[in-house]
């Protein structure tokens, strides 16, 4: 069974300066997704970045983008010119490419953006 | 586009009774999938609903059931509510073909 861990319960950060968050995870297949989802107060889960395991090239999204290493699984995000606004949950998952989108989620990273 | 909708956004129930919530997808996703997520935790994935089937389940007992209408709405049933039942429960729509969801903003279900 695919597991996914998140070994930074709460990561603290000032404005403007970046922040980089982990995701390892482990599985047996080759072809799979990995997201980042941010879950703010509002409680809303809202996509970041998804990448798929074939590419070797790094998802980015403006300011947030992922170093992903298929060997090492592992799948970090960095957030850059971190803002007041991405205080939040962040949500490493993993999504089997046969997996019917069922998502397992990590347990989450607590992420406060001070002024 | 409305993206996904649930409903009602929060509820206090008794232990023993019974609950619905209710699920809108976002325009032009076929497939709704139910999380539960407690205080704290990572949603945990209940089951997903595709062509008003069920395709696949998660470890939760037969108390949690569903239903997904013509029109790719989707319900969630709760029979017997626990104490432990008290959670977020999010919805969450995608296309079969495509990986990765769009989640609502849940419904908070409080059991006492």
């Amino acid at each position: 069974a695919q597991t996914v861990t998140q070994s930074q319960p709460e990561m603290s950060v000032q404005e403007a300066e970046t922040v980089t968050l982990s995701c390892t995870y482990d599985t047996s297949e080759n072809n799979y997704y990995l997201f980042w989802y941010k879950q703010p107060p509002s409680r809303q889960m809202i996509l970041v970045i998804r990448q798929e395991a074939y590419k070797q090239q790094n998802a980015t999204e403006n300011r947030f983008s992922v170093n992903f290493q298929k060997a090492a699984k592992s799948f970090s995000l960095k957030i850059s010119d971190s803002q007041l606004g991405d205080t939040a949950m962040y949500f490493c998952a993993f999504l089997s490419s046969g997996g019917y989108n069922k998502l397992i989620f990590g347990a989450g990273t607590r992420l406060a953006v001070h002024p | 586009d409305a993206g996904v909708t649930q409903s009602p956004t929060h509820l206090i129930k008794t232990r023993g009774q019974q609950v619905t919530l209710r699920c809108s997808p976002k325009s032009g996703h076929d497939t709704v999938s139910w999380y539960q997520q407690a205080l704290g935790q990572g949603p945990q994935f209940i089951f997903q609903y595709y062509e008003e089937e069920e395709r696949q389940r998660g470890n939760f007992p037969d108390r949690f059931s569903g239903h997904q209408f013509p029109n790719y709405s989707s319900e969630l049933n709760v029979n017997a509510l626990l104490l432990g039942d008290s959670a977020l429960y999010l919805c969450a729509s995608s296309l079969v073909s495509h990986g990765g969801a769009f989640f609502g903003q849940g419904t908070r279900l409080t059991v006492v």
